[in-house]
């Protein structure tokens, strides 16, 4: 079955400082990975998905098939980055977009 | 203003009573799903709709039953309600020909006593 797994709950880390949000996912065909974040008192939503090749607010990730990753690096971390961030797989093309989700990583900047 | 909409937004109700859960988005998509999520705990897929009169179960097994009989809306009900059934319900839509991006409703925090 597929699976997203991130290992880190809670992720401390000062502003200024690179922050690497870790993903790895377990599924043998073409998946489609994106990350959701939610900030504090707003809905889920879509920072960024590994097809656009996008950076979104600084924050970037590559898809590692090898690896079977798909960490989220940001170089500078922000205060305003602090919030829950979650890996998501979809695996096409059939999944009628339905997605795995990770169980969430807590990314708290501090000053 | 397109949007998805979810109430109420908190809930706390007794044992055996019955619940609708309501979620209604103007954005037009065809697609919508419900996520059941514990506190520090991934988000489990537990019933989705292609379209009007087309409703699946997800991933994770649930009690609860949906509808979908207008495409803006997608309520959740619980015949029974139960303590087990404590949790945060997502609601979500994705626009056609871009099966992938999900976008969530604010969510129902249901405690059940």
């Amino acid at each position: 079955a597929q699976r997203v797994t991130q290992p880190e709950k809670l992720l401390s880390v000062f502003k200024g400082a690179p922050v690497e949000l870790k993903c790895n996912y377990s599924y043998s065909g073409s998946p489609e990975l994106f990350w959701y974040v939610q900030y504090s008192r707003q809905r889920l939503q879509l920072l960024l998905r590994h097809i656009s090749r996008e950076s979104i607010k600084g924050f970037t990730a590559d898809l590692n098939k090898g690896e079977t990753s798909f960490h989220l690096k940001k170089p500078f971390a922000q205060e305003e980055d602090s919030a829950m961030y979650y890996c998501a797989l979809s695996i096409s093309p059939d999944s009628w977009g339905k997605l795995q989700f990770g169980a969430g990583t807590q990314v708290v900047v501090t000053p | 203003e397109a949007d998805i909409y979810q109430t109420p937004r908190y809930l706390v109700i007794g044992t055996g009573k019955k619940i609708t859960l309501e979620c209604s988005q103007t954005m037009g998509h065809d697609k919508m799903y419900w996520y059941q999520q514990d506190p520090g705990m991934e988000l489990h897929l537990i019933h989705y709709s292609y379209g009007v009169n087309s409703t699946e179960k997800g991933d994770l097994s649930s009690e609860s039953t949906v509808s979908r009989i207008r495409t803006e809306h997608f309520p959740l009900t619980l015949e029974s309600a139960r303590p087990s059934h404590t949790s945060q319900y997502l609601c979500a839509s994705s626009r056609p020909g871009t099966v992938y991006e999900q976008y969530f409703g604010p969510g129902t925090r249901l405690t059940v006593t």
